[in-house]
């Protein structure tokens, strides 16, 4: 069993929906929280951080963390088809240690 | 604009041929890491550096690969022989490390075909 699980999709959605994408872990030691995104062809880029368990907005973008359960969400309001992408979880022990641990990242496609 | 540097951005080899993968990181990052990325798989480590120490290549079939930086602005990863279970995205990506965000910033990747 991976130490992060992610579902591979693809998850196809309109325009507008609200989106999504979770990750559950089974290392209870983790930290730090990260979603990336990765365009087709590109490297992951960071898109939302997060510390401990709570929830952390950005703009169109809020990640959620449930340490009890090992859980990890992103969600994405009135999605647009520039979200189209590959969006990956990922956590860490300790910020300064920076040995990430991923997801193999949900494809999402956002049709207009 | 700074961002990190991978060549060859793609490479088709045939099985047996050595390949040498290099990585330039952003200017100022003291943390170096390498990935490979597969459909099945996702991304996995198979090393990282801090202030050009290896710290951590239990992810990388030690047989065939090896990871060196040779200076600060330097990283390669090389495989010798390739087999074509090498094929992949293999990606490289630097930090600042302690006191950070821990944020990695990656390069674009450098896609390989061992046939």
């Amino acid at each position: 069993q991976k130490e992060v699980e992610q579902d591979p999709g693809p998850l196809s959605v309109p325009e507008g929906a609200i989106v999504s994408l979770n990750c559950t872990y089974s290392n209870s030691a983790f930290q730090y929280f990260m979603w990336y995104r990765q365009y087709s062809r590109k490297g992951p880029e960071l898109l939302m951080y997060t510390y401990s368990s709570g929830n952390k907005e950005d703009g169109r973008f809020t990640a959620q963390v449930d340490k009890s359960s090992k859980y990890i969400s992103l969600f994405i309001r009135d999605s647009q088809p520039s979200d189209s992408a590959t969006y990956l979880c990922a956590m860490s022990l300790n910020t300064g240690f920076q040995k990430l641990v991923f997801g193999t990242g949900t494809r999402l496609l956002v049709s207009p | 604009d700074a961002r990190v540097t991978q060549t060859p951005r793609h490479k088709v080899t045939e099985m047996g041929q050595e390949v040498t993968m290099r990585c330039q990181p952003i200017l100022g990052h003291n943390t170096v890491f390498w990935y490979r990325q597969t459909m099945m798989q996702g991304l996995e480590l198979l090393a990282y550096f801090r202030n050009r120490a290896p710290l951590d290549d239990s992810g990388m079939p030690k047989d065939r690969f090896s990871a060196e930086m040779p200076d600060a602005t330097l990283a390669t990863l090389k495989i010798q022989p390739s087999e074509p279970r090498d094929s992949a995205v293999y990606f490289c990506a630097s930090g600042l490390g302690m006191g950070s965000t821990g944020e990695l910033f990656f390069g674009e990747g450098s896609r390989l075909t061992v046939l």
